[in-house]
């Protein structure tokens, strides 16, 4: 597609059940990344996926945080044993190397409750 | 460790005034990339600027300029003669350039919610 897409849009879970966001890139762009956006906070790095390389999970809050990219496309981030702090706006957003910018998708909004 | 300071948590302006968003950023690498960007009320982040470290010049598109000054780390957003479809979440971010080219994972400031009123 022309964009990022993120699905689902929105999401409502039961706390301690696991939750998959799926992120779609732009066709090409070998670069990955997956944020958090908590309410009136501003957006928290959480993992990058370049190409064949082993990701940057360095942002990852907990061990409950997973996410895999498969055949350097399609993104999954898996929370497992949700947490009402686990409630935020999840973004991804992808990039083509030495191009100006990266493109976010519209998010997933997951509620814990 | 990067970091990016929005001091301006919100700023209210009348439309067509002119207004200053400001970002102040700290990092230790000596090439990186600055950009901005916007998110609107319907929450999808829209790319405004990316800046590389060795272009001190400034920018100006339409209404919108960039003053990037890395003697202060500083690097402002004005939009000039607002309008009330400028109202959104403006968000400041800093990237350390990688050799490629590419640049790595954003640090974002808190962001600026500026309205602005008819």
């Amino acid at each position: 597609g022309a964009g990022v897409s993120q699905s689902p849009s929105n999401k409502v879970t039961e706390k301690g059940k696991d939750v998959e966001l799926r992120c779609d890139p732009i066709s090409g762009h070998t670069a990955l990344y997956w944020y958090r956006q908590s309410l009136g906070q501003g957006l928290e790095f959480l993992i990058y996926f370049q190409g064949n390389s082993a990701p940057d999970k360095s942002g990852l809050p907990s061990d409950r945080f997973s996410a895999e990219r498969t055949g350097g496309s399609v993104s999954t981030l898996t929370i497992q044993r949700t947490q009402q702090e686990d409630s935020a706006v999840y973004l991804c957003a992808s990039s083509l190397a030495g191009i100006d910018g990266y493109t976010f998708g519209s998010g997933t909004r997951l509620t814990v409750v | 460790a990067q970091k990016v300071t929005q001091a301006q948590t919100e700023i209210s302006v009348v439309e067509k005034e002119d207004v200053t968003l400001d970002c102040v950023y700290e990092t230790r690498d000596t090439t990186y990339y600055l950009f901005w960007y916007k998110q609107p009320p319907s929450g999808e982040l829209v790319f405004l600027i990316r800046r590389n470290s060795f272009d001190e010049q400034n920018e100006i598109s339409g209404r919108y300029s960039w003053n990037f000054q890395k003697s202060t780390s500083s690097f402002n957003f004005t939009i000039t003669a607002s309008q009330v479809v400028d109202s959104a979440v403006y968000f400041c971010a800093l990237s350390e350039a990688r050799s490629s080219g590419s640049a790595r994972q954003l640090t974002f400031g808190s962001g600026t919610q500026l309205t602005v009123l008819p």
